[in-house]
């Protein structure tokens, strides 16, 4: 697509169920975040994937939060068990260095809220 | 490690006032910096870039010099609009690292007429 997208974009849980949030990043990018953006907060780094190699998980906040990268496109963020502390904005973003640019272009964000 | 440090907000500011949020960072290569901005309901979106030292980034009449000597990318706008209220962001990527990307916490600004 013309841009990275992000669904759902909105989601309500309940404390205690699992959730995914899914990325499409631009078609072609090798590189994909996922940040977290609890109200009037920065962004917080989670999870950096950069083609092949192995995933820089040092943002990940807990083992309830994981993700994926499937043929280097799209990605699932997971998280377990929620909690109502986990309700944020979560943006995706894809970037790529081959392309001549190292610029992020963030998808809409899924906003989450635990109850 | 890399960072990036910015201005704590809010500010606020009158329309047609003098903009400046001030941004440095901490790097171990050579670093391009960003500017994003966010505007209130929307999704992050790039505002301005410099890729090497002495570089301007502009964008929107918005303007940021990338400074190796003071490690500081400040933006700073000659006249700001109410449609100029956002949250701006400074991040830095890092090759050396791995194009990771450091952010700023974001500086709200609020113009009023």
């Amino acid at each position: 697509g013309a841009g990275v997208s992000q669904s759902p974009s909105n989601k309500v849980t309940e404390k205690g169920k699992d959730v995914e949030l899914r990325c499409d990043p631009i078609s072609g990018h090798t590189a994909l975040y996922w940040y977290r953006q609890s109200l009037g907060q920065g962004l917080e780094f989670l999870i950096y994937f950069q083609g092949n190699s192995a995933p820089d998980k040092s943002g990940l906040p807990s083992d309830r939060f994981s993700a994926e990268r499937t043929g280097g496109s799209v990605s699932t963020l997971t998280i377990q068990r929620t909690q109502q502390e986990d309700s944020a904005v979560y943006l995706c973003a894809s970037s790529s260095i081959l392309a001549g640019t190292d610029t992020q272009y963030f998808g809409p964000g899924t906003r989450l809220t635990v109850l | 490690g890399d960072s990036v440090t910015q201005m704590e907000g809010p500010v606020t500011l009158s329309e047609e006032a003098f903009l400046t949020i001030n941004c440095t960072y901490t790097a171990t290569g050579y670093p391009s910096l960003f500017w994003y901005v966010q505007y209130p309901g929307e999704g992050l979106q790039l505002l301005l870039k410099a890729t090497k030292a002495d570089d301007k980034g502009s964008n929107k009449g918005f303007e940021a010099t990338y400074r190796k000597e003071t490690t500081s990318f400040h933006l700073e706008k000659g006249s700001v609009q109410v449609s100029d209220s956002a949250v701006y962001f400074c991040a830095l990527s890092d090759l050396d690292t791995g194009n990771q990307f450091y952010f700023g916490t974001g500086t709200s600004l609020t113009v009023i007429p």
